[in-house]
């Protein structure tokens, strides 16, 4: 089993829907739990980061966390064309102190 | 604030040439990460510095590469010799602490192609 499982995709929503992006892990000792996004030919940049077991809202993101199921999602509300990118879920602490392990990316793609 | 600073932002070399990657991390920063790209494999951590003493080498493919850390404002990461497979993208980051609760910022990476 992979450290990080995400799908890969592509997700595709219209614009205005909501955009569901799920993350599974093996490690349970994963204490920190990041979410970057990645335009075509561009770096990773964050846009969220949870620690605790629940739902945190940034703006139009909600990162959803539960420590039991080994399970992190991303939700983007009012999806817009501009949110189309690779979304990387990325996991530290654990055995991995210091470092991050990153899930291969879920394509998503918002259509007008 | 500059961000992560990397050089060259494109490299194309034969097979059996030296390459050698830069990066600046953020000033202030203590930890540096390098991690290379591919579509098969997604983003692999390859070597990462705290306070210029490199923690984990796991992830480095094999011996043709190499990393240092002369300073805290300067790293690099060097193939020798290099090789088609290693044709990727590859990206420095750096964290303030590199706890594992850290952000880690990524620099614009170097798209390297060995032909």
């Amino acid at each position: 089993q992979k450290e990080v499982e995400q799908n890969s995709g592509p997700l595709s929503v219209p614009e205005g829907a909501i955009a569901s992006l799920n993350c599974t892990y093996s490690d349970r000792g994963s204490q920190s739990f990041f979410w970057y996004r990645q335009y075509s030919g561009k770096s990773p940049e964050l846009i969220m980061f949870i620690y605790s077991n629940g739902d945190k809202e940034d703006g139009r993101f909600t990162a959803q966390l539960n420590k039991a199921s080994q399970y992190v999602s991303l939700l983007i509300r009012d999806s817009q064309p501009s949110d189309s990118a690779t979304y990387l879920c990325a996991l530290g602490g654990g055995t991995s102190y210091g470092k991050l392990t990153f899930g291969q990316g879920t394509i998503l793609t918002v259509h007008p | 604030d500059a961000g992560v600073i990397q050089s060259p932002r494109h490299e194309v070399t034969e097979m059996g040439q030296e390459v050698t990657l830069r990066c600046k991390p953020i000033s202030g920063h203590n930890s540096l990460f390098w991690y290379r790209q591919t579509m098969m494999r997604g983003l692999e951590l390859l070597i990462y510095f705290n306070n210029n003493v490199p923690i984990d080498d796991s992830g480095m493919p094999e011996d043709r590469f190499s990393a240092k850390m002369p300073n805290a404002s300067f790293s690099t990461l060097k193939i020798q010799p290099s090789e088609p497979r290693d044709s990727a993208v590859y990206f420095c980051a750096s964290s303030s602490s590199g706890r594992s609760t850290d952000t880690q910022y990524f620099g614009p990476g170097t798209r390297l192609t060995v032909l």
